[in-house]
């Protein structure tokens, strides 16, 4: 059983569109990251939420932590090509455990032009 | 600056051969490190993870052993690769400070086992 739960796994938009994608679980986490990875390379961290109902924004893209800290959300507003990639969360200390990060399926991101 | 260098970046070996994977990181001290392994695209699934000089944990039994005989020196090891041990594998380290779990990834070692 996944902790974190990735959805949709895969997701193909057109240029300009806008979209969302989710990490959902059952365990509170002290600290949810989401990464991106493009193809051949390893993922990259594009941010960290701790604080229940959180929001970070990092240019066009908006992050949320739940106020339960058991799920996030990703907002990509007006998705670019350049946006294509694998976007992985993961979270650590899952109901006061371990710091390991666990990380989700991932979520399959292709942006056409 | 904190640097994670993995290699080799490809690597094609036959079944039975053995395997080194090396990480280094540069620029921190006492760094937890990681090995993981990547099918198709997917999410990363914990092999090992180590807190200190010759300190491993193994998250999953298989064919596959790590060491860390230096601190920020990582070895994923095999004595004889299967064809099911063929994927990406990815390095990483974190520092545990607070309850924050940020990760940072090596580019990656794409291993066929032929």
């Amino acid at each position: 059983t996944q902790l974190l739960e990735q959805s949709p796994q895969f997701l193909s938009i057109q240029e300009g569109e806008n979209l969302t994608v989710y990490c959902n679980s059952s365990s509170v986490f002290s600290s949810l990251q989401w990464y991106r990875q493009e193809p051949g390379e390893g993922p990259v961290l594009l941010v960290t939420v701790v604080t229940g109902g959180e929001v970070k924004k990092l240019k066009r893209l908006t992050f949320q932590f739940g106020d339960a800290r058991k799920d996030s959300s990703l907002h990509i507003t007006a998705a670019q090509p350049g946006d294509t990639g694998l976007y992985l969360c993961a979270g650590g200390g899952a109901s006061g455990g371990s710091y390991i990060p666990t990380f989700g399926r991932g979520t399959s991101l292709i942006v056409h032009p | 600056s904190q640097t994670i260098h993995q290699w080799p970046a490809t690597l094609v070996q036959p079944v039975g051969s053995p395997l080194s994977l090396e990480c280094t990181v540069e620029g921190t001290s006492n760094p937890n490190l990681y090995w993981y392994r990547q099918a198709a695209g997917r999410g990363l699934q914990l092999l090992f993870y180590s807190i200190g000089i010759d300190q491993i944990s193994s998250e999953v039994p298989q064919n596959l052993s790590a060491s860390r005989p230096q601190d920020r020196q990582f070895i994923l090891s095999s004595k004889k690769l299967l064809l099911s041990d063929s994927g990406f594998y990815l390095c990483a380290w974190s520092l545990l400070f607070g309850e924050n779990t940020e990760a940072f990834f090596g580019q990656g070692t794409r291993l066929t086992v032929v």
